[in-house]
């Protein structure tokens, strides 16, 4: 059974870097051709694609969003952490880690149950 | 804004049908068949209802049908339930460096 859980802070200032940890059970981040993607939802709005790391330690990153995008993975704990620096309010949103199978060209079968950071002074 | 354009809202009485739009560009859902279709309900995560513009991962009901044509994909719901009631999103893969765009979701109400 494939389970994903995020963590990190609830509440983060306006220009603090904000640190989210996915912590996964169920799969390995070592297996030729798994990822773990970041996806983010600001209350009452769309989901909006982050970041992916992919079992080879490449990262793909939103090109909106990818200067202050950071993703990298620790195999031996299980987990994947994303940071993202100078937080904004609009920024605010639900963070969700999701799980990409192998052989899954662009979808997420399995999502942890999410994480709201608020930005706020 | 988002990358994909779906209505805000879609509507059916429970036994009928009801299709959701899906509409990008040659860049992400026509130029692959790698769209997905995510089921969300207030205050949880989403799920995946179909992949690769039709296929059903398990224990999803067939009742959820994907098609596709051009830059346009869809979603079908058949035989509505009241638990269908839910916010839908899709999603492409866009190739290059923006690895995965979604649409702005359509709620779907049961009548």
């Amino acid at each position: 059974q494939i389970t994903l859980k995020e963590s990190g802070p609830t509440l983060v200032k306006p220009t603090q870097t904000l640190t989210l940890t996915c912590t996964f059970s169920g799969f390995s981040l070592s297996t030729n051709g798994m990822a773990v993607g970041w996806i983010r939802q600001p209350p009452g709005k769309a989901l909006e694609w982050l970041a992916l790391i992919y079992w080879d330690d490449v990262k793909s990153y939103s090109p909106s969003l990818k200067s202050r995008l950071t993703i990298t993975k620790d195999t031996t704990k299980n987990q994947v952490v994303l940071t993202m620096t100078n937080m904004d309010p609009v920024d605010t949103a639900t963070y969700y880690c999701a799980h990409r199978p192998v052989g899954a060209p662009a979808y997420f079968a399995h999502w942890g149950q999410g994480t709201l950071v608020a930005v706020s002074s | 804004q988002s990358a994909l354009t779906q209505p805000p809202s879609a509507s059916g009485s429970p036994g009928q049908s009801v299709t959701i739009s899906c509409t990008g560009t040659s860049s992400d859902v026509g130029g692959y068949n790698y769209v997905s279709w995510y089921q969300q309900h207030p205050g949880k995560a989403p799920k995946l209802m179909l992949y690769e513009v039709s296929k059903r991962p398990s224990g999803v009901p067939d009742r959820f049908f994907g098609s596709k044509s051009d830059n346009t994909a869809s979603l079908t719901v058949s035989g509505l339930q009241a638990e269908d009631e839910a916010d839908y999103y899709c999603s492409s893969y866009a190739g290059g460096n923006n690895y995965l765009v979604f649409g702005g979701g359509t709620k779907l109400t049961v009548l």
